[in-house]
């Protein structure tokens, strides 16, 4: 069983300064990917950044990048130079690498707003 | 290109009515996803399609229904749902069914689903 968990339900940002949303994990398979997603309010899951387990470097994808810390089990998201449009829920989320799973377990969320 | 789109974007209905729910993606991927999520609350996997197939039912009521009619569509029909069925559903897709290395999951917009 996997299991994703989000200590922050909310947090406040200013703009322009950076945030890191914390993430950690549990998992019994050996091969896994991360996954964070950001969700404004209209709803939809906006996929942001992946991790494989065995990825040497930290994940980064613009102003989003991810402190991968495999042996605290922790993959955090660091989005630097905050903007109005970051503020919404970010999911952490993870599913195994094995030929019969690609479910993803998401941890509960963290609301970010940005204040101007 | 990484568009999912799901029609209607809202939704209310009673609960002797009988209603679809729509998504279409043309990126060519294989496994396609049903989820549910509540307010304030992670999405949680409903069903999952590999290759045209259902390939996980995660327990959930016969009053929804799904089907893909061929690689690109995914449907879900709704009957007889009770207001506690309200919710967003989202659909997504990735390009393999199997557990892959960074394998994402693309989800569309949503339908916001109001039962009465």
């Amino acid at each position: 069983a996997q299991k994703i968990t989000q200590t922050q339900p909310g947090m406040f940002v200013q703009e322009k300064e950076a945030v890191t949303l914390d993430c950690t994990y549990d998992t019994s398979d050996p091969s896994y990917g991360l996954f964070w997603y950001k969700q404004p309010s209209s709803g939809e899951m906006i996929f942001l950044i992946y991790q494989g387990s065995y990825d040497q470097q930290n994940a980064t994808e613009g102003r989003y990048s991810l402190n991968f810390q495999k042996a605290r089990k922790s993959a955090n998201l660091v989005i630097s130079a905050s903007q109005l449009g970051d503020s919404a829920m970010y999911f952490c989320a993870m599913s195994p690498i094995k030929a019969a799973g690609n479910k993803l377990t998401f941890g509960g969320g963290t609301r970010v707003l940005v204040k101007p | 290109d990484t568009e999912v789109t799901q029609t209607p974007k809202h939704l209310v209905m009673g609960m002797t009515n009988k209603k679809s729910l729509k998504c279409e993606q043309h990126m060519g991927h294989r496994a396609m996803y049903w989820y549910k999520q509540k307010a304030k609350k992670p999405p949680e996997l409903m069903f999952v399609y590999s290759y045209e197939k259902l390939s996980i039912n995660e327990s959930v009521p016969s009053r929804f229904s799904p089907e893909c009619p061929n690689s690109s569509l995914l449907n879900l029909h709704l009957h007889a749902l009770q207001p506690e069925d309200s919710a967003l559903y989202l659909c997504a897709s990735s390009q393999h069914p199997q557990g892959l290395a960074k394998n994402i999951q693309y989800f569309g917009a949503g339908t916001r689903l109001s039962v009465l």
